[in-house]
């Protein structure tokens, strides 16, 4: 079974910086490309970033470009997304999701639970 | 540019069938998409994709009760004999190079 576990989540200052985290388990996690998908309070799904299944591709929303790095270490079967310089506008829950295929990007099959930054002083 | 149209939202009766409908921008009409459910506050679920040609590939899990279909540029999803567990946000979701793109949800309310 598939299981996507985000953490990380939390409140900072605006300006702030954080790293998130997804715990992959259940598939063979360098086989597969993911996504970072955020949810702002009461509003619809925003895709933010992905990476291929190697690693070696990325693409960013414009509205992350140059602030959001995404990341994976194959061993340690885990996603990450550093944010920099964090605005109010980045309020969301954070969730990660599997692709499809290995390439970047497919439609997604599976969901974590997601995590909460709310940026704020 | 790249973009899925959702009426914002829907109703029916309980055990009706409902059809939902994601809408592809110009240009764009032979695009796959994906349909994923968001119960009241829970993370999303991968329900279907869903092919051009109508052709569609549902999750692990997911009941017959919910189908896919196409035409043209329209993606539907339709929900048949409808539960309780059913009300919740219908997201569609389709992607192009190094980008991923959601419709805007339709919330989908079980009278």
């Amino acid at each position: 079974e598939v299981q996507l576990l985000e953490s990380g989540g939390g409140l900072v200052q605006p300006g702030g910086s954080l790293r998130l985290s997804c715990a992959a388990s259940g598939f063979t996690f360098s086989n597969y490309a993911m996504s970072w998908v955020r949810q702002a309070p009461g509003k619809g799904l925003e895709w933010v970033s992905a990476i291929s299944g190697s690693g070696g591709t990325t693409y960013y929303a414009d509205s992350v470009k140059g602030r959001f790095t995404i990341s994976r270490d194959t061993s340690k079967n885990t996603l990450y997304l550093q944010i920099h310089s964090l605005r109010a506008e980045d309020t969301a829950v954070y969730y990660c999701a599997k692709d499809r295929l290995a390439i970047a990007i497919s439609h997604f099959d599976s969901w974590g639970q997601g995590t909460l930054v709310t940026v704020s002083s | 540019q790249l973009v899925l149209t959702q009426s914002p939202s829907a109703s029916a009766s309980l055990g009706a069938s409902v059809k939902l409908t994601c809408t592809l921008s110009s240009g764009h009409s032979t695009y796959a998409i994906a349909w994923h459910q968001q119960q009241p506050e829970k993370g999303p679920r991968f329900l279907m994709k869903v092919n051009s040609d109508g052709s569609h590939n549902k999750g692990d899990g997911i009941p017959d009760r919910f189908s896919g279909s196409s035409s043209g540029a329209e993606r539907y999803l339709t929900i048949s004999s409808l539960h309780s567990e059913d009300e919740a946000d219908y997201y569609c979701q389709t992607w192009g190079t190094g980008i991923g793109v959601f419709g805007g949800g339709t919330k989908l309310t079980v009278l």
